[in-house]
């Protein structure tokens, strides 16, 4: 059974540095991509972007100067940085696996972590 | 970008009833489009991926359709666990994952 469990600040002041880990079990961040996607209140998905555990990554392209993901192989983990964050950036923020089968699938997901921005 | 809307935004039904949720994509996306369930402070469940293929352990009430830029997602006979929001996600690029704005199923 794979699971996904986000752990990180309730609270980011802005201007600073947003930052969150994904911590997995039952599937090796050795395979398979790793994805964070967030939801501010009322509003769509969103998706922030990927990883592999070789160092490709891509992100949103609306988010893409701010935004860093990286694995860490040894601790089964992955992680998120979102930097010079406003009051927009608040959102319930989730990990995800997604695989490259028939197009790309969030198959499995955190069950999210809720971040403010705010002074 | 490619846009993802979804309609209704919410409806109601009744345990038993079936149930249709549609999404329409602004260009083709070649099948690539996937369905979630999402019940507030859980995670996310893969329902449906591409298009009609029912995820692993999801039951058969549930069937996804359609092709190019119109997708549907059918619960044939709906069951006190499937009230929950629904979205749909398409991935046919892969530079920009995009989902729709959701459809919130409630009791009636």
């Amino acid at each position: 059974q794979v699971q996904l469990q986000e752990s990180g600040p309730g609270l980011v002041r802005p201007s600073e540095t947003l930052s969150l880990t994904c911590s997995v079990s039952g599937a090796p961040i050795s395979s398979n991509f790793w994805s964070w996607i967030r939801q501010p209140p009322g509003e769509k998905l969103e998706w922030i972007g990927y990883a592999r555990h070789n160092g490709n990554t891509n992100y949103n392209l609306s988010l893409k100067s701010r935004v860093t993901i990286s694995t860490d192989t040894s601790k089964n983990q992955f992680s998120l940085k979102l930097n010079s964050v406003t009051a927009a950036d608040t959102a319930v923020y989730y990990c995800a696996r997604m695989v490259a089968t028939i197009g790309l699938i969030f198959d499995y997901w955190g069950q999210g972590i809720l971040v403010t921005v705010s002074p | 970008d490619i846009q993802m809307t979804q309609s209704p935004s919410s409806l109601s039904a009744s345990i038993g009833d079936r149930v249709t949720i549609t999404c329409r994509a602004s260009q083709s996306i070649n099948g690539y489009l996937n369905w979630f369930q999402h019940k507030p402070g859980k995670a996310p469940k893969l329902l449906i991926y591409a298009a009609s293929s029912l995820q692993s352990g999801v039951p058969s009430r549930f069937s996804g359709s359609g092709s190019g830029t119109e997708f549907t997602l059918t619960i044939s006979s709906l069951q006190p666990e499937d009230f929950a929001n629904y979205y749909c996600q398409q991935s046919n690029s892969a530079l920009g994952l995009t989902f729709g704005g959701g459809t919130k199923v409630e009791i009636k």
